[in-house]
């Protein structure tokens, strides 16, 4: 059974840095690429970033770009994101999610529980 | 950017009831559509890939369709388990842009 749980959360002030992980069992996790997306408190849901499944490519919204950097070790099956330079507006749960794909589309079939990110002084 | 606009905001409606919602893109992203379902304090749930492939496991009341930009998510007959907020994602670029959200109560 796929199984992602989610870490690192927690008050931080703005200016700070954080930095989350994903634990991942159940599957290969070296043939997915993987995803972190975000939702504020009372908000939808919006994609924060994604890698490739060797690491290759990374991709960011523009919101986070030159803020935040998600990594990943395969060896370890373990996907993370580094915070930097938070924000208030950063506040939100941090999900993280696999990214499935099939006949060229791709989708995130598998999320963990979220973790929360509070930026608040 | 590709904008994801749903419609609508919320829908009100009981148990047996055919539900719909749209979803519409502010360019043509083909089929590359996916849509969520979301439960209070819950992850988002994968209900429906590239406009219209039912994911393993979803009952089949659950349906979508269109292409293009604009798309429809049915439920068929609602059940109480339904109730909940549904999103709808492109994927057919970066950055991977959601709807705002669809609450069905």
């Amino acid at each position: 059974e796929v199984h992602l749980v989610e870490s690192g959360g927690g008050l931080v002030k703005p200016g700070g840095s954080l930095r989350l992980s994903c634990a991942a069992s159940g599957f290969t996790f070296s043939n997915y690429p993987m995803n972190w997306v975000r939702q504020a408190p009372g908000k939808g849901l919006e994609w924060v970033s994604s890698i490739s499944s060797s690491s290759g490519y990374t991709y960011y919204g523009d919101s986070v770009k030159g803020r935040f950097t998600i990594s990943r070790d395969n060896a370890k099956n373990s996907l993370y994101l580094q915070m930097n330079s938070l924000r208030a507006e950063d506040t939100a749960v941090y999900y993280c999610a696999r990214e499935g794909m099939e006949s060229g589309y791709d989708y995130l079939d598998y999320w963990g529980q979220g973790t929360l990110v509070t930026v608040s002084s | 950017d590709i904008q994801m606009t749903q419609t609508p905001p919320s829908l009100s409606a009981s148990v047996g009831d055919r539900a719909s919602i749209t979803c519409r893109a502010s360019q043509s992203i083909s089929d590359s559509l996916n849509w969520y379902q979301q439960k209070p304090g819950k992850a988002p749930k994968l209900l429906i890939y590239a406009a219209s492939i039912l994911q393993s496991g979803v009952p089949s009341r659950f349906s979508g369709s269109g292409s293009g930009t604009d798309f429809t998510l049915t439920i068929s007959s609602l059940q109480r388990e339904d109730f909940a907020i549904y999103y709808c994602q492109q994927s057919y670029t970066i950055p991977r842009t959601f709807g705002q959200g669809s609450k069905v109560e």
